[in-house]
């Protein structure tokens, strides 16, 4: 089974620049998460997809993040325009089910720089 | 919304050495718990997880962990452990009908020869 697939790895960009983060779940995932990950601190779910809805965005700073998942199958992170505190690594995770029951698998994250 | 609290951000620790990891978090309702390790470049992998029953469980790689309800605790352990154990390690809980994680800073654990 492929795993989630995130693009690209690494990011730099300077600061009021826009920036995508592309990911790929898992064949048959219906549920996909964008979590931030802040050096020296736990990943913080920005947004979460059931399908092509979205359930949980709470967490998003809708101001200058937005999120797609259009055909409920890839979803893209897009922040613009980005500030210094936006440098993290942007993780992708996917289960099959809404649930504890289905385990998250997690891409290999997006690391970005903000200079 | 719930918290965790990993009490270590860095453990040092010798190969074959046990180890402990310690996490508590912030209800004394209903939780789910969650122990992740992240390898260095790598996104994260479960390592076990709580939900109900028996409060000592078995994960991967020979790791363990005991859900205590009345210390809001969920520690991580490992009686022996190896160079490729070398990682950082997440605690995670959430409430049983929101699905949500909320995540905890991590612990690195760094094995030495």
């Amino acid at each position: 089974e492929a795993g989630v697939a995130q693009s690209p790895r690494y990011k730099i960009i300077e600061k009021r620049q826009s920036v995508a983060f592309w990911c790929n779940p898992i064949s048959g995932h219906a549920t996909l998460y964008w979590y931030q990950q802040i050096l020296g601190q736990g990943p913080k779910l920005l947004i979460q997809f059931q399908n092509n809805g979205v359930v949980d965005d709470s967490q998003l700073p809708k101001d200058r993040f937005s999120a797609e998942r259009l055909k409920g199958v890839d979803s893209t992170l897009k922040i613009q325009p980005a500030k210094l505190e936006d440098s993290a690594v942007y993780l992708c995770a996917s289960s099959l089910v809404q649930g504890n029951n289905s385990p998250l698998h997690f891409g290999n994250g997006t690391r970005l720089t903000v200079t | 919304a719930q918290s965790v609290t990993q009490l270590d951000s860095q453990v040092p620790v010798f190969e074959e050495a046990p180890v402990e990891l310690r996490c508590n978090y912030s209800s004394s309702v209903s939780v789910y718990l969650f122990w992740y390790v992240q390898y260095p470049n790598q996104g994260l992998q479960l390592l076990l997880k709580y939900l109900s029953g028996s409060t000592l469980v078995k994960g991967i790689n020979g790791f363990e962990a005991e859900f205590n309800k009345s210390q809001t605790s969920f520690h991580l352990r490992k009686p022996s452990v190896h160079i490729s154990d070398t990682a950082e390690y997440f605690c995670a809980v959430s409430d049983p009908g929101d699905y949500k994680l909320s995540f905890g800073a991590g612990t690195t654990v760094t094995v030495r020869a």
